[in-house]
């Protein structure tokens, strides 16, 4: 079975800060990832993913996401958030054979002026 | 547009009744999903079918129900069998995976429900 940390709920940043959340994943066996974001009242949109290759991945909207084998993390990035970035981000894994995709806790990144 | 249609966007209902939720895909995937939100708990999967006609419970499929008789179509019956049903339902799809395709979910804008 697979499982996903957000090790945190709640990031409060300024705006032009730059920002890290995290996420940790334990799986028995090889997994996609993905970072989707959700708006308030929303369904979720597709940030990036990491299929294989480049462990540095960039998606839209200017966030990257790091594929850290060894410390099974794929922390996702951003150098400078805007106010219209403040939303619920989820970090997600999907096994290679699998057919379910496994959810972190998700964490709200609230930017501020 | 291709996409995933859920409804209604919002739904209140009685203890003790049945309601379903609707939802629709026009981007020709082989595979859907339903899964719940609740604040603070990421989303936990209630069903998902992966071909018409067939389908397999999630890890909360208790009270719920689905059916698959049109692959565009998979609706979820929310029953009085479920003891707190009160919350957000998304609804997403993806490619079969065949060929190494990741199958990338795709996200309906979902359904809030509410008890009274």
């Amino acid at each position: 079975a697979q499982s996903v940390t957000q090790l945190d709920s709640q990031v409060p940043v300024f705006e032009e800060a730059p920002v890290e959340l995290r996420c940790n994943y334990s799986s028995s066996v090889s997994v996609y990832l993905f970072w989707y974001v959700q708006y308030p009242n929303q369904g979720l949109q597709l940030l990036l993913k990491y299929l294989s290759g480049s462990t540095l991945v960039k998606g839209i909207n200017g966030f990257e996401a790091e594929f850290n084998k060894s410390q099974t993390s794929f922390h996702l990035r951003k150098p400078s958030v805007h106010i219209s970035d403040t939303a619920e981000y989820f970090c997600a894994v999907r096994p290679f054979e699998g057919n379910k995709l496994v959810f972190g806790a998700g964490t709200i990144l609230r930017v501020k002026s | 547009d291709g996409g995933i249609t859920q409804s209604p966007k919002y739904l209140f209902r009685k203890e003790g009744q049945n309601v379903t939720l609707s939802c629709e895909q026009n981007l020709n995937h082989d595979a859907m999903y339903w899964y719940r939100q609740d604040p603070g708990q990421g989303l936990r999967l209630i069903y998902y079918s992966q071909i018409v006609n067939d389908f397999q419970k999630g890890d909360i499929a208790e009270g719920y129900s689905v059916s698959r008789e049109k692959k565009e179509s998979f609706p979820l019956t929310v029953t009085s069998a479920q003891k707190n049903p009160t919350a957000f339902y998304l609804c997403a799809s993806s490619i079969a995976r065949t060929g190494g395709n990741t199958g990338e979910l795709f996200f309906g804008e979902g359904s809030r429900l509410t008890v009274l």
